[in-house]
């Protein structure tokens, strides 16, 4: 069990320009989540997938942000135009559907700073 | 829609004193309750979950947690901290239908004190 893998890890980039963070879940976890860590705040929920489909987005997630898993295992979140407003930490998690709980399995995340 | 309220924002405690960190829930379904911990830097780690039984549930690190319907809480306890305990621990709810998001409370950050 290698655990929730992001990269990078950290990410310094200029306002207007586009980024892109990846994450690969546990090998057979079936949902994948994406959210957002703002200093001094819990984690906020921005969208998940079952397998290759995105079945929910908040209202965080604006027109800026997309986020894929192509083929139902890793995903990307990309965010273009970036605003100092997006500097906080990404999290992406996964989970395996079963009856005893739906346990999500946190990644380290991905810190964005927009300058 | 599901909330979760941790009133303490912050709490020190010194070195092999007990603790406890407040967490009250609102939601109009029955909850599944989680406790995790996030060191600085770091990601979450799952200390423990209530999904349904026993209420008094016991987690990792020595950590247990209480869940009490009649109150709302999920309150974690630790009999007797280590300095390694210092971190952000967050409450989070989620329902066992769909269970497919959680809800965060903001964190409380514990600093234990030698």
């Amino acid at each position: 069990d290698t655990g929730v893998s992001q990269n990078p890890r950290h990410k310094i980039t200029k306002r207007g320009q586009n980024v892109t963070f990846r994450c690969d879940p546990i090998s057979e976890h079936n949902r994948l989540y994406w959210y957002r860590q703002t200093l001094g705040q819990g984690p906020e929920f921005l969208t998940y997938f079952q397998n290759e489909a995105q079945l929910e987005k908040s209202r965080l997630l604006s027109d800026r942000f997309s986020a894929e898993r192509p083929k139902g295992s890793f995903s990307t979140l990309e965010i273009q135009r970036t605003e100092q407003g997006d500097s906080a930490m990404y999290l992406c998690a996964s989970s395996l559907i079963d009856r005893a709980g739906n346990t999500i399995y946190f990644g380290e995340g991905s810190w964005l700073t927009v300058v | 829609a599901q909330s979760v309220t941790q009133l303490d924002s912050q709490v020190p405690v010194f070195e092999e004193a007990p603790v406890e960190l407040r967490c009250n829930y609102s939601s109009s379904v029955s909850v599944y309750l989680f406790w995790y911990v996030q060191y600085p830097n770091q990601g979450l780690q799952l200390l423990l979950k209530y999904l349904s039984g026993s209420t008094l549930v016991k987690g990792i690190n020595g950590f247990e947690a209480e869940f009490n319907k009649s109150q709302t809480s999920f309150h974690l306890r630790k009999p007797s901290v280590h300095i390694s305990d210092t971190a952000e621990y967050f409450c989070a709810v989620s329902s066992p239908s769909g269970t497919y998001k959680y809800i965060f409370g903001t964190g409380t950050r514990l600093k234990v004190l030698a």
